[in-house]
């Protein structure tokens, strides 16, 4: 299992918001930034949130990411069918010296 | 443009070796460190080590599953990453992403099989 926890799927209707949560702990999430990965089937990963609540280059503001304490959570706005995606977290984990990776929700939207 | 691209990916019997490189263009290299992701068909992310810049003194970092056969190393001259893969096992077969500046740049990945 991995070391960040998110909910396998989530799924909302066009034009809802919808949350995923990524849970962590006190040596990943509790104290480094965290980013949000988007990837679409056969493609590479795409940073859409980073350090934490920063919006990547490009990235519309329907997208937007918090964090207190050991989880933060991506949300979406307006949602388009465009956004089906399975997206991850990610961060440094202080305890393991390595980069963790949530085990990825996959987004359906109705 | 920041630019990532992977080769030397392929089938490889397990207990054998491969070596996959990334060529990066678009940016300083030497600067940057270089991360390798791999992802096992149809399951998640997982990160497999890290080459950081010359400033913050060339050192490698690698996954627990990966340690002590996996090897990362970079070519300031080639603009170039590698991983040396050795003893490969099945559970390595996976589509493997070089990245950079903290993942915010992914290449388009390579397949490596591991398979008898």
């Amino acid at each position: 299992q991995s070391v960040l926890t998110q909910p396998p799927s989530v799924s909302a209707a066009p034009g809802q918001k919808v949350t995923i949560s990524c849970s962590g702990s006190n040596s990943n999430v509790g104290i480094n930034y965290v980013s949000w990965y988007q990837q679409f089937p056969g493609t590479a990963p795409k940073v859409i949130i980073y350090d934490s609540d920063k919006r990547a280059s490009g990235i519309p503001d329907r997208f937007s990411a918090s964090k207190s304490g050991a989880s933060t959570t991506l949300a979406i706005t307006g949602l388009q069918t465009g956004d089906e995606a399975d997206y991850y977290c990610g961060t440094w984990d202080n305890s393991l010296s390595a980069e963790v990776f949530g085990g990825g929700t996959k987004l359906t939207v109705l | 443009e920041v630019q990532l691209v992977e080769s030397g990916g392929g089938f490889v019997q397990p207990g054998g070796s491969l070596r996959l490189s990334c060529a990066a263009s678009g940016f300083t290299f030497s600067d940057h460190y270089m991360d390798w992701v791999r992802q096992a068909p149809g399951k998640g992310l997982e990160w497999v080590g890290r080459s950081r810049s010359r400033a913050h003194g060339s050192t490698t970092e690698y996954a627990a599953s990966v340690k002590g056969r996996f090897t990362i190393s970079r070519d300031e001259s080639k603009n170039s990453v590698y991983v040396q893969m050795n003893s490969l096992q099945t559970e390595d077969t996976a589509v493997y992403y070089c990245t950079t500046d903290y993942f915010q740049h992914w290449g388009q990945g390579s397949l490596v099989t591991v398979s008898s």
